[in-house]
């Protein structure tokens, strides 16, 4: 079955610092790829998505790339905000069936 | 729009009580999904529907009931609590794309 694996943190960090918080998958065939955020007390929110290889997904500064030869689809930004604590999924899939990783805390102090 | 509605937020229940979570969305999203999210296990799929009337398992579907009678609505039912079942209870749904919409959960708390 499909397996993501996500570093686990917790990641503290400084405003302004740079983050990247590795992700990488096993699947069979070509999932989509996602990240999803969770503010304290929230549900997941969509952050970014990439459909296939070599897409690049985007959004608030945060980007992750969909690199099809390392499996990987690692979340960075550069640099990251007080705002941006959270905790943070990388999940991938395909027909409606996602499969979630075990979620980074990131705190960023001022 | 209000998006993907769940209730209640939290509950407490003694060992083999029964109760139903409650997830409504107003997307008409063909797709709907329960997840539990438990401290470092991420979140795991309990049982999810690709249309009304139709239902399927997810990675730890056993301990719970659904049924999907209309696009709008997808209750989870406990018809007999645990306490392995004390945990934060996600519902989502999605059209297309794959991109789930989240409620903002239920805190269950069985003891």
């Amino acid at each position: 079955g499909n397996s993501v694996t996500q570093m686990e943190g917790p990641v503290t960090l400084s405003e302004e610092a740079f983050l990247t918080i590795n992700c990488t998958y096993t699947a069979t065939g070509y999932p989509s790829l996602f990240w999803y955020v969770q503010y304290p007390g929230e549900g997941l929110q969509l952050l970014l998505k990439a459909t296939k290889a070599d897409d690049k997904g985007s959004n608030k500064g945060f980007e992750a790339t969909y690199r099809k030869e390392t499996t990987s689809f690692h979340l960075e930004k550069g640099s990251v905000q007080v705002s941006d604590s959270a905790v943070y999924f990388c999940s991938g899939g395909s027909n409606y069936k996602l499969t979630f990783g075990k979620g980074t805390l990131l705190t960023v102090n001022p | 729009n209000a998006g993907v509605t769940q209730t209640p937020k939290f509950q407490v229940l003694k060992t083999g009580q029964s109760m139903t979570l409650q997830c409504a969305q107003d997307m008409n999203h063909e797709y709907m999904s329960w997840y539990r999210q438990d401290p470092g296990m991420g979140l795991r799929l309990i049982h999810y529907s690709v249309g009304a009337g139709i239902t399927d398992q997810g990675e730890v579907p056993n301990g719970y009931n659904v049924s999907r009678s209309t696009t709008e609505d997808f209750p989870l039912r406990l018809l007999s609590a645990a306490p392995s079942q004390t945990s934060v209870y996600f519902c989502a749904s999605s059209s297309q794309g794959n991109t789930l919409h989240f409620g903002n959960g239920t805190r269950l708390t069985v003891t």
